[in-house]
């Protein structure tokens, strides 16, 4: 069956320092994949977004890697502070079902302590 | 663009009781979408429309789930009769393509079935 994983457990880090996030996948061939950020009573707000051909992306202090042969995706945020403390989300859509619409994965929790 | 609106915030019912909740879409953007939010099973898809058309409802869990997009600005989700079950978040989002771009949520109607 289909499935996104993100790491359940929170994701502690230093200000200043670099988190990475990950994203794998299994039986999906995405088109697309996408970080969303939530945080607390609030709805998810698009990121970036990465496509299938495409290796890194990039966004201010924002990276993004897609690799297809590994199934996975890493978000990388660089010199972290703690107003990036949220829920990161990964998304995709999916080429087999034919269905045009995100599926989403559970969300890590980031904490950037000052 | 005021984004996308989500009416009422927050919905507390008893059992057995109708809702019905309402989501204003960011206006040029043709594709809706209403997702269900819990802490088990995370952002799931419920149904999509696609100008005004509904395109895929197979996430909608049951026939006590009925959706509507009576025009381009406008959707109502309703649950008739609704169940302690149906507590969770629920989120309209919109997007101005099925595939390559991000999602607008609104904040989210709050559902507590009592």
């Amino acid at each position: 069956s289909q499935k996104i994983e993100q790491n359940s457990e929170a994701l502690n880090i230093q200000e200043g320092k670099t988190a990475t996030l990950t994203c794998n996948y299994t039986n999906y061939s995405p088109a697309y994949l996408q970080w969303y950020r939530q945080d607390p009573g609030r709805g998810p707000v698009f990121l970036l977004l990465i496509r299938e051909n495409e290796k890194e992306k990039r966004k201010e202090r924002l990276k993004v890697t897609f690799d297809t042969t590994l199934k996975q995706s890493l978000f990388h945020i660089t010199a972290s502070q703690p107003a990036d403390s949220a829920t990161y989300l990964c998304a995709l859509d999916s080429l087999d079902t034919g269905r045009r619409a995100l599926t989403f994965g559970s969300g890590t929790r980031l904490q950037v302590q000052p | 663009d005021a984004g996308v609106i989500q009416s009422p915030r927050h919905e507390v019912t008893e059992m057995g009781q109708e809702v019905t909740l309402r989501c204003k879409p960011i206006s040029g953007h043709d594709y809706l979408f209403w997702y269900r939010q819990t802490m088990m099973r995370g952002l799931e898809l419920l149904i999509y429309f696609n100008n005004n058309v509904p395109i895929d409802d197979s996430g909608m869990p049951e026939d006590r789930f009925s959706a509507k997009m009576p025009n381009a600005s406008f959707s109502t989700l309703k649950i008739q009769p609704s169940e302690p079950r149906d507590s969770a978040v629920y989120f309209c989002a919109s997007s101005q393509g099925d595939r390559g771009y991000g999602y607008t949520f609104g904040s989210g109607t709050r559902l507590t079935v009592v």
